[in-house]
């Protein structure tokens, strides 16, 4: 079974702080993409990443895919509260296949 | 990005009704589009995968006869709840893939969501 490991699944901050978000599995992905979501509504698509040891930013989000292509990570920094919601990795593991999702990561930031 | 719309946003109906809910790529064609059901603070779990023309592909523990799919052009496809019961509301979410240029990655692009409601 191919499993998407997400942690953390639950993660509270205060305005200003740092966090990393990671996704990892022991399969190699083709594609891996991170999603926000906000209560009520559909997940949005953040990034898209396929190289390994690519590198995205996204003005204060930055994602890595891991050299192997098995490992993900989300970085925020100086987090806002508009940055609160769930956040989703999910991952394919050969073009065309089936998304694979992590657990999510639900992130609040208080101001 | 793509636009995928889904209609209705909500909807609360009676147990033992059907319920029918679209979902549309806007600006693009998909043969391929998925339905996903969301528990509160949970990951998105498939359901089945529709393909244009063809029958759905169903995820082991769904129920085909119960979940209803169609998906009859390359930017709609419908998934009709049969005999609604409480225990199936929830937070039903579509996706469709967006197959890119030739040598792109294909990406997934996902629906507002229908919020179910079963009295």
């Amino acid at each position: 079974t191919q499993l998407l490991e997400q942690s953390p699944q639950f993660l509270s901050i205060q305005e200003g702080e740092n966090l990393t978000v990671y996704c990892n599995s022991s399969s190699v992905f083709s594609s891996l993409q991170w999603y926000r979501q906000e209560p009520g509504e559909g997940p949005v698509l953040l990034v898209t990443v396929v190289t390994g040891g690519e590198v995205k930013k996204l003005k204060r989000l930055t994602f890595q895919f891991g050299d192997a292509r098995k490992d993900s990570s989300l970085h925020i920094t100086a987090a806002q509260p508009g940055d609160t919601g769930l956040y989703l990795c999910a991952g394919r593991y050969n073009q065309g296949g089936k998304l694979i999702f992590g657990q999510g990561t639900e992130l609040s930031v208080k101001p | 990005g793509a636009v995928v719309s889904q209609h209705p946003s909500r909807v609360i109906c009676k147990s033992g009704t059907s319920v029918k809910i679209e979902c549309r790529s806007l600006d693009f064609q998909a043969t391929t589009m998925f339905w996903y059901r969301q528990f509160p603070k949970k990951s998105l779990m498939l359901m089945a995968t529709s393909n244009e023309g063809s029958k759905a592909t169903y995820e082991q523990g769904v129920e085909k006869d119960k979940f209803l799919i169609n998906h009859a052009s390359l930017t709609l496809s419908t998934l009709t709840v049969t005999s609604a019961h409480p225990e199936d509301s929830s937070f039903y979410i579509c996706s469709a893939r967006d197959p890119g240029t030739s040598g792109s990655t294909d990406t997934q692009y996902f629906g507002p969501g229908t919020r179910l409601t079963v009295l």
